[in-house]
Parts: structure tokens; sequence; C-alpha cells
């Protein structure tokens, strides 16, 4: 069982403020780590699939970058608004046999107007 | 495309029952996946499946958890005999292909045991 670990568990922010999370993965075999986007009584949506090495994705006001050596991946918001809150999971896979996600437990991200 | 369509949203149901969720995934989707979501646990993965064919059901947590996926369009998972431990979410997810496409999820099957 690979060990995802996200921090911080969940983080209050005011509007208009920048924040960022991490995601901690194993980087032996890495293959790809995905984040996803979660509101409340809705279903996990993808935000980015990233696969390389110092790669950095961006859509709108969140960005997310990925060290693939050390293990790990930062997301980003910019200037937060209220409707981004919700909580943000990444899922590691790793290479060799079977391609399994393995899910963090989740950053709940709750941004005060 | 609809997305992901699961049934029931919601059931509940007796202990000792058997419990049957329902998944159709995205067309032309050739991975399926099957989540449970608890507080406890998380999001976990149960199964998932490869053009119709199980690859990992190492996430199955025991005997009376069953999926199949007869055709590429339709996929069950059942729970029997159904225990209140079992009382969670119940999510199908769906990509493109195995490989760390990103997955499609349906809205979920909250499952209440009594």
């Amino acid at each position: 069982i690979l060990n995802v670990e996200q921090s911080p568990q969940s983080l209050h922010v005011q509007e208009g403020d920048s924040t960022n999370f991490t995601c901690s993965f194993p980087s032996s075999n890495f293959y790809a780590l995905h984040w996803y986007r979660w509101e409340t009584a809705k279903s996990p949506e993808a935000l980015f699939v990233m696969t390389l090495n110092g790669d950095e994705k961006k859509k709108g006001r969140i960005s997310a970058t990925l060290n693939t050596k050390e293990g790990y991946s930062y997301l980003y918001i910019k200037g937060s608004q209220p409707e981004d809150s919700a909580t943000y999971l990444c899922a590691s896979y790793q290479s060799g046999g079977s391609y399994i996600p393995t899910f963090g437990r989740g950053t709940s991200l709750i941004v005060h107007p | 495309d609809a997305g992901v369509i699961q049934s029931p949203r919601h059931e509940v149901t007796e202990m000792g029952q058997e419990v049957t969720l329902r998944c159709k995934p995205i067309s032309g989707h050739n991975s399926l996946f099957w989540y449970r979501q608890t507080m406890m646990r998380g999001l976990e993965l149960l199964i998932y499946f490869n053009n119709n064919v199980p690859i990992d059901d190492s996430g199955m947590p025991e005997d009376r958890f069953s999926a199949k996926m007869p055709n590429a369009s339709f996929s069950t998972l059942k729970i029997q005999p159904s225990e209140p431990r079992d009382s969670a979410v119940y999510f199908c997810a769906s990509s493109l292909a195995e490989g760390g496409y990103e997955q499609y999820f349906g809205p979920g099957t909250r499952l209440t045991v009594t």
C-alpha cells in the first residue's frame, strides 16, 4: 500500500488570499499524479494530470507543480474566492503491474468572504 | 454525454439484505473504477476494470463484495449480505484507458445499512 500524504488537512483563508498545499507520494516507480477538486455534495472533478518532473500546469487562478525526484506536488490558488471552497485531492499512480491510483485524504479549503 | 451515471443515488437497507449498485460509464471509456468513501478511510479503490476485465480487486474488502462488468456500458457492485459497516458513499468512475488518464466520477450512491 502506497502512502500519499496531503497537508495541511484543512485550511481557512480570507477572500483574496493566495494559498498552497502539498501532496507527497512515493518517488520510486512514479507514473502520474492527478489533482481533483471535490465540492461538498458533488463528486471529484479532475483539475490536472501531471507526468513529467518539473511539470507546471495552470487553470485560471489554480496552478500545480510536480517534483517526481523528491515525491511532491504543490497546488497553488491565487486570490482565493469563496467558490474555491472544496476538498482538493491528489492521486498517485506508480508503474509496474496494474495502474492503481492511490488517493490522499485531501486538503479541505474554506475561503471566507 | 451525460457523464457517469450511477443508480440508485440513495439506498437504505437492513442488515443481511443484498444490495446492488449500478454504474454506466461514459461511452468510449475503457476503464471503470469502483470506490468507497468513508470518514475513517477516505476514498478507497475497491476494484477496477479495463475493457470489461477485472484488473485489480485487491481493494475489495471481503467475499461479501463482488463486481461485474458484463459489457462496456454497464457495471454492478453487489454486497451480499450487507452489514452496517458497509454504510458509505460508493463512487463509480471511468477513464479513457488505464495508465493514469483522468477519471470522471459519477454522483455516487449513498448506502445506509441499518
